[in-house]
């Protein structure tokens, strides 16, 4: 079993809908996490941090549930330009390295 | 742009060669990680270097090796390489430590035949 898993997809969501992807991780030592997003043949790039309080930045919200051991994202209003893949990542407690899930696909559709 | 930069972006190499590829850290920035993605995979990491010195080690062969300057600057360096080093690899550099967000650079996509 991998230490993040993400449902790989695609998603084939229609503009103005509402997506949400889920994230679990397997190592309860896990301390911090964040949403990436990486278009086609592109560097990741931060999408957002995300705290046991949730937080939100615009259309997208983050949760993170550590009893569960899940972390969420919530696109509200898609739009085209959302189609990307977005990683989830988790820094293990006392390490410094980023465990990256393998992604979900998400296609916006006009 | 997150002030990451990579080189060069695409190399091809035939396998049993050894290949250098290069990274400028963000500036302000002291932590270096590297990572190999795969195609359809996400990232995986290589290691990372702090203050010249390797700071931690993902499962890859000691074929892969890293540097890191004192302006921050790294390299990594794959020695014998193999058809399965085909991959993006990229340069992540944040702050002291590495708990907090990094910031990538574009990567080099890297073609062993």
């Amino acid at each position: 079993r991998k230490e993040v898993e993400q449902d790989p997809g695609p998603f084939n969501v229609p503009e103005g809908a509402t997506v949400a992807f889920n994230c679990t991780y397997s190592n309860s030592a896990s301390q911090s996490f964040f949403w990436y997003r990486q278009d086609c043949r592109k560097e990741p790039k931060l999408l957002m941090s995300v705290y046991s309080s949730g937080n939100e930045d615009g259309r997208f919200t983050a949760q993170l549930n550590r009893a569960s051991q899940y972390i969420s994202l919530l696109i509200r209003d898609s739009k085209l330009s959302d189609s990307a893949t977005y990683l989830c990542v988790v820094i293990r407690r006392g390490t410094y390295k980023y465990i990256f899930g393998t992604g979900t696909r998400l296609k916006v559709l006009a | 742009e997150t002030g990451v930069t990579q080189s060069p972006t695409h190399l091809i190499k035939t396998r049993g060669q050894q290949v250098t590829l290069r990274c400028s850290s963000q500036s302000g920035h002291n932590t270096v990680s590297w990572y190999q993605q795969a195609l359809g995979q996400g990232p995986q990491f290589i290691f990372q270097y702090y203050r010249e010195e390797e700071n931690g080690r993902g499962n890859f062969p000691p074929r892969f090796s890293g540097l890191q300057f004192p302006n921050y600057s790294s390299e990594l360096n794959v020695n014998a390489l193999e058809l399965d080093d085909s991959a993006l690899y990229l340069c992540a550099s944040s702050p002291t430590g590495g708990f907090t967000e990094a910031f990538f650079g574009q990567g080099t996509r890297l073609t062993v035949v």
